[in-house]
């Protein structure tokens, strides 16, 4: 069965600090991850995924394999991305169907 | 940009009544939608998949005759909480996988269920 791991379900950082969201999977397979974003009173969103290996808002994350890792990183925080953050799995290339972590809050302080 | 419509935002029903979630795909077509349920502080839990013109898959634990699915046409789909009671008062999602340049989950803002 596949997992995703979110181990904090709080996390807050001062503006301009370095932050990383850890996440981790088991899965079976060659697996597709995702990290998805909601800020406050809006829907949840993509904010990017492993094989586009693209950078959004400054944000970048890596698939280890090795360690079963997707850890969000982002070398400058901003008080804007203060959010709820989503690590996601799914079995395709295409965002079938998903298992999503618990979450991490992240709040940038100014 | 492509956008998911979910309605309504928040409905409240006496128990024992049913209610019917709506989710369209605006701008584009989806053959396929998902249905989550989420409680609160904790994450999205998929409930089932939705496919144009077949059967809902259901995932395991979640009746299919409690959460009905309809998904009748390619931008549209249906959720029917049936009989609902105090314990099926959740936030639910719905999201809706697009083609090509919007080959990726785009999500609805969610219905708040409170049954009483």
């Amino acid at each position: 069965a596949q997992r995703v791991t979110q181990p904090e379900k709080l996390l807050s950082v001062f503006k301009g600090a370095p932050v990383e969201l850890k996440c981790n999977y088991s899965y079976s397979g060659s697996p597709e991850l995702f990290w998805y974003v909601q800020y406050s009173r809006q829907r949840l969103q993509l904010l990017l995924r492993h094989i586009s290996r693209e950078s959004i808002k400054g944000f970048t994350a890596d698939l280890n394999k090795g360690e079963t890792s997707f850890h969000l990183k982002k070398p400058f925080a901003q008080e804007e991305d203060s959010a709820m953050y989503y690590c996601a799995l799914s079995e395709s290339t295409n965002a079938g169907k998903s298992t999503f972590g618990d979450g991490t809050t992240l709040t940038v302080k100014p | 940009g492509a956008v998911v419509s979910q309605h309504p935002s928040r409905v409240i029903c006496k128990s024992g009544t049913s209610v019917k979630i709506e989710c369209r795909s605006l701008d584009f077509q989806a053959t396929t939608m998902f249905w989550y349920r989420q409680f609160p502080k904790q994450s999205l839990m998929l409930m089932a998949t939705s496919n144009e013109g077949s059967k809902a898959t259901y995932e395991q634990g979640v009746e299919k005759d409690k959460f009905l699915i309809n998904h009748a046409s390619l931008t549209l789909s249906t959720l029917t909480v049936t009989s609902a009671h105090p314990e099926d008062s959740s936030f639910y999602i719905c999201s809706a996988r697009g083609t090509g340049p919007n080959e990726k989950l785009f999500f609805g803002s969610g219905t708040q269920l409170s049954v009483l």
